[in-house]
């Protein structure tokens, strides 16, 4: 089956930094989704990606649809202190369903 | 707009006994559901997903089991917990069209003891 590699693992930032996040496959997809899960609940869409080369925003976040079609990567600009959390990347190539990556893990050191 | 609610939030069960988890959506008909699984706050497993009532498939094999009475209302139970079924289960809706993003509940912290 399809599988994502998301990286980095783990990410230890300061307050006011940006960050970047990256998802990888080794096959293509025709849908990218960026997720956030903060503490105990739920992951929430942050951004969906239907289009190679595709580049959305939403707020501080920007997200890009790799014109390979096997790649999207997540930027936050000034990161905040609730921007802290776990960002998931999900890939879609047909309505089999989605293929999660293992998890950005955002931490803002003090 | 869509809602959907997940319940309850967190449960300690003993091994052995039987579980009910509920689902359900609100603003919306005939979507398609889905219960994952999240082992250690990462990496979401699909369990089961369904695109109508009484339409249930399978992703993984294992102790649990789903079932979807209502439209809007997707049950995951098991006759016999084990140590392993212990996790955080998240509800899961989406359109019923391709490409659908999909939108989660708050998740069961659920602890076999």
């Amino acid at each position: 089956g399809q599988q994502l590699n998301q990286s980095p693992q783990s990410m230890f930032i300061q307050e006011g930094e940006d960050v970047s996040m990256n998802c990888t496959s080794s096959s293509i997809f025709n849908t990218w989704l960026w997720y956030k899960q903060d503490p105990g609940e739920g992951p929430v869409l942050l951004i969906a990606l239907y289009k190679a080369g595709e580049l959305t925003s939403n707020g501080r976040l920007t997200a890009q649809f790799g014109i390979t079609r096997k790649d999207s990567f997540l930027n936050i600009s000034a990161s905040i202190p609730s921007d802290v959390g776990i960002y998931f990347c999900a890939g879609q190539l047909d309505a089999d369903g989605l293929t999660f990556g293992k998890g950005t893990h955002l931490i803002i050191q003090p | 707009s869509q809602t959907i609610h997940q319940w309850p939030a967190t449960l300690v069960q003993p091994v052995g006994s039987p579980l009910s988890l509920e689902c359900t959506v609100e603003g919306t008909s005939n979507p398609n559901l889905y219960w994952y699984r999240q082992a250690a706050g990462r990496g979401l497993q699909l369990l089961f997903y369904s695109v109508g009532i009484g339409q249930i498939s399978s992703e993984v094999p294992q102790n649990l089991s789903a079932s979807r009475p209502q439209d809007r209302q997707f049950i995951l139970s098991s006759k016999k917990l084990l140590l392993s079924d212990s996790g955080f289960y998240l509800c899961a809706w989406s359109w019923d069209s391709p490409y659908s993003p999909l939108h989660f509940g708050n998740g069961t912290r659920l602890t076999v003891t």
